[in-house]
C-alpha cells in the first residue's frame, strides 16, 4: 500500500469553527489532491498541488484553502466550517504515470 | 460540472456473470482510469487507458475507449462476490493547463450475488 496517512480520520465540529485536515505521504510523489465524496456526487476535486507551494483550485474550492510547505504534507483548511462541508475527505497522490493512490479518508461532521 | 459520468448507477448480477459499466466524459482527455471502492475504504486504481489506445486488459478486466464518442466501458468477466464495490472512472482534461488533474464521476454500485 502507498504510504498515505490522513488525520484525523474522524472529526465532529460545530459550525463556524476552523478545521484542518492533514495528508502525509512517504512516497515522495509530486502531485497531491484533496477530494470530497458525497452521496450522489461521487468524488469532487477541491484543490490539488503540483509541487511545494504550487497549488490550484478544483471544482469545489470555495470555503477551502490548502498549503503545501513540504513535499510530504498537504493541508486542507476550512476557515469557518459549515454544515454543507459535512463529507468524507480523501487525499490522493500521484506521479507522472497518472495513477492515483488514495488515503483511507477523513469523515468530517459539522453540526 | 463533472468530467465523467458512469452508467448505470447501480448494477446487480449473479456470481459468474459479466458486469459492464460505462463512462461518458465531456472534453478531450489524455487518459482515462477506472477505480474501485469497497464500502468505507479509499479508492484503488484498477486500470489506465491512454487516449491513443482503444482497448486494454488486466486479468478479468477489459476496458475500451472510444474518443470519438467520449466514452469508455469497463467489463468484469466471471464476476465474484468479492467484486461487490463501487466503480468510478476518472479523466483528466487535455487543455494544457491541467496536467495530472483528475475528475471523477458518480460511480456505479455493483452488487454480485453469490
Amino acid at each position: 500500500d502507498a504510504g498515505i496517512t490522513q488525520s484525523p480520520r474522524h472529526k465532529v465540529t460545530e459550525t463556524g469553527t476552523p478545521v484542518t485536515l492533514r495528508c502525509h505521504q512517504t512516497e515522495n510523489h509530486r502531485y497531491m489532491y484533496w477530494y470530497r465524496q458525497d452521496p450522489g456526487h461521487g468524488l469532487r476535486l477541491i484543490h490539488y498541488s503540483y509541487g511545494v507551494k504550487d497549488t490550484d483550485k478544483g471544482e469545489v474550492s470555495d470555503g477551502y484553502s490548502v498549503s503545501r510547505s513540504k513535499t510530504e504534507d498537504f493541508l486542507l483548511t476550512l476557515e469557518s466550517a459549515t454544515s454543507s462541508q459535512t463529507s468524507v475527505y480523501f487525499c490522493a497522490i500521484s506521479e507522472y504515470t497518472g495513477e492515483l493512490f488514495f488515503g483511507e479518508g477523513s469523515r468530517l461532521t459539522v453540526l | 460540472s463533472q468530467q465523467g459520468e458512469e452508467d448505470p448507477q447501480a448494477l446487480s448480477i449473479q456470481e459468474g456473470e459479466n458486469a459492464t459499466m460505462n463512462c461518458s466524459y465531456k472534453t478531450s482527455i489524455n487518459n482515462l482510469q477506472w477505480y474501485r471502492q469497497n464500502s468505507g475504504r479509499g479508492l484503488v486504481h484498477l486500470i489506465l487507458i491512454r487516449s491513443n489506445e482503444r482497448e486494454k486488459h488486466s486479468g478479468r478486466l477489459r476496458v475500451t475507449l472510444d474518443t470519438s464518442k467520449k466514452s469508455s466501458s469497463l467489463l468484469i468477466t466471471a464476476s465474484r462476490a468479492a467484486d461487490t464495490a463501487s466503480y468510478f472512472c476518472a479523466t483528466d482534461r487535455n487543455d494544457g493547463n491541467n496536467f495530472n488533474k483528475f475528475y471523477f464521476g458518480s460511480g456505479t454500485k455493483l452488487n454480485v450475488k453469490p
